[in-house]
């Protein structure tokens, strides 16, 4: 089993869609937990943070299940330049403090 | 320029060459990570270091793979007997460790073909 598995996609939206992303992990000492985003032949950037109360940035929700070793990622009013790969990623717990270990990524497109 | 450099951005060698790359992290973060990325695929974790010490090798690693980051700097990541299986993209972040936010930053990373 991958340490952090997603739904590769690909999705296609129109602007204004509402779209959500899932991701699982399985090392339940994970600490951290993030979405980066990757444009085409660009290198990773974080997105935002992922908190276990949900947190909130403009048109993104991030929510953490701790119990079921869930993340998701939820975008609202889609714009095209939302258009990226979406990357989970879980930081380690333990010995393994500072690892980040990323998923395969969710591929987005939103159409006009 | 004070973000992430690496060097070289492409590298084409045929098998069985020995290739090097070079990471310059920002100058204040004390943590440089190596990931491997090939198409379709997140970043694959290589290895990372805090200042000098490496504390973390991936298991998938073979002994064919080494780096270093001797004065705590900048880092080098070294392929030995290349195999056509390690063309990828080679990516270079750093991030200061205090509160691990989990912000990486990336360089543009050095493409590997390996013939």
């Amino acid at each position: 089993r991958k340490e952090v598995e997603q739904d590769p996609g690909p999705f296609n939206v129109p602007e204004g869609a509402t779209v959500a992303f899932n991701c699982t992990y399985s090392n339940s000492a994970s600490q951290s937990f993030f979405w980066y985003r990757q444009d085409c032949r660009k290198e990773p950037k974080l997105l935002m943070s992922v908190y276990s109360s949900g947190n909130e940035d403009g048109r993104f929700t991030a929510q953490l299940n701790r119990a079921s070793q869930y993340i998701s990622l939820l975008i609202r009013d889609s714009k095209l330049s939302d258009s990226a790969t979406y990357l989970c990623v879980v930081g380690g717990g333990g010995t393994s403090y500072g690892k980040l270990t990323f998923g395969q990524g969710t591929i987005l497109t939103v159409h006009p | 320029d004070t973000g992430v450099s690496q060097d070289p951005r492409h590298k084409i060698t045929k098998r069985g060459q020995n290739v090097t790359f070079r990471c310059d992290p920002i100058s204040e973060h004390n943590r440089l990570y190596w990931y491997r990325q090939t198409l379709g695929q997140g970043p694959e974790f290589l290895t990372y270091f805090q200042n000098e010490a490496q504390l973390e090798k991936s298991r998938l690693l073979s002994d064919r793979f080494s780096a270093e980051r001797p004065k705590g700097s900048f880092s080098t990541l070294e392929i030995q007997r290349t195999e056509q299986g390690d063309s990828a993209m080679y990516l270079c972040a750093s991030s200061l460790s205090a509160g691990n936010t989990g912000e990486l930053f990336f360089g543009e990373g050095s493409r590997l073909t390996v013939l």
